[in-house]
């Protein structure tokens, strides 16, 4: 079974505000990953999050991980409507580094 | 290339025959990944090579899908006796080897419908 779980499963906003994407998962991770998705084909990576790093942040994008609770989030902030994209979380167990799990996404709709 | 390639884009078959699916990773790239995407749904791990050899593939659905990789580069994720079930978008990806830290490089995915 995945090891991530995303919500919300869909999410609609208007340019220029921000949007925020919840991932959980079960096991210890070594590092989770945010990618992006354009079309349904391939993905993107977006932003790498340590394990024993708390917060992160690349231009508009902000992720905050919480091992206490096993979850993550994504912030874009200031959004456009390029942004447009389905977003996955991915983790890769602090027991095997060679698979990543992915989440099955959050489909974000900016609205010009 | 610059970066991952998968060939074909697109495949349709017929129920009970047999397709290969290729991916050429990055040059360069130890560690290669497939995946399946059904349509509106995530990524499901199929199976995993570091070099040639494939140290997890825990995700094969089942019996009729096989992969290989040769020479470190190439590799080929077949399905035997297609099903209708197996119609998703096949992704590829590879990555270098860093400890843990490697993030992934996709290809665009063959699109297989079958029939």
């Amino acid at each position: 079974s995945q090891q991530g779980e995303e919500d919300p499963q869909a999410l609609s906003i208007q340019e220029g505000e921000n949007a925020t994407m919840n991932c959980s998962y079960k096991t210890s991770i070594n590092n989770l990953q945010w990618y992006r998705q354009n079309s349904g084909r391939g993905l993107v990576h977006l932003i790498l999050i340590r394990s024993n790093e708390r917060e992160k942040h690349s231009g508009r994008l902000r992720v905050t991980l919480d091992t206490s609770k096993k979850s993550s989030s994504l912030l874009i902030t200031a959004s456009r409507a390029a942004d447009t994209a389905s977003y996955f979380c991915a983790t890769r167990g602090s027991s095997n580094t060679g698979k990543l799990i992915f989440g099955q996404g959050t489909t974000l709709q900016v609205k010009p | 290339g610059a970066g991952v390639s998968q060939s074909p884009s697109n495949k349709v078959t017929e129920k009970g025959k047999d397709v290969e699916l290729r991916c050429d990773p990055i040059s360069g790239h130890t560690a290669l990944y497939w995946y399946r995407q059904s349509l509106g749904q995530g990524l499901e791990f199929l199976i995993y090579f570091q070099g040639n050899s494939a140290p997890d593939k825990s995700g094969l659905p089942s019996d009729r899908f096989s992969a290989e990789r040769t020479g470190g580069s190439v590799s080929t994720l077949t399905i035997q006796r297609t099903q209708q079930e197996d119609s998703a978008v096949y992704l590829c990806a590879s990555s270098l080897s860093q400890g843990g830290m490697e993030k992934l490089f996709f290809g665009s995915g063959t699109q297989l419908s079958v029939l």
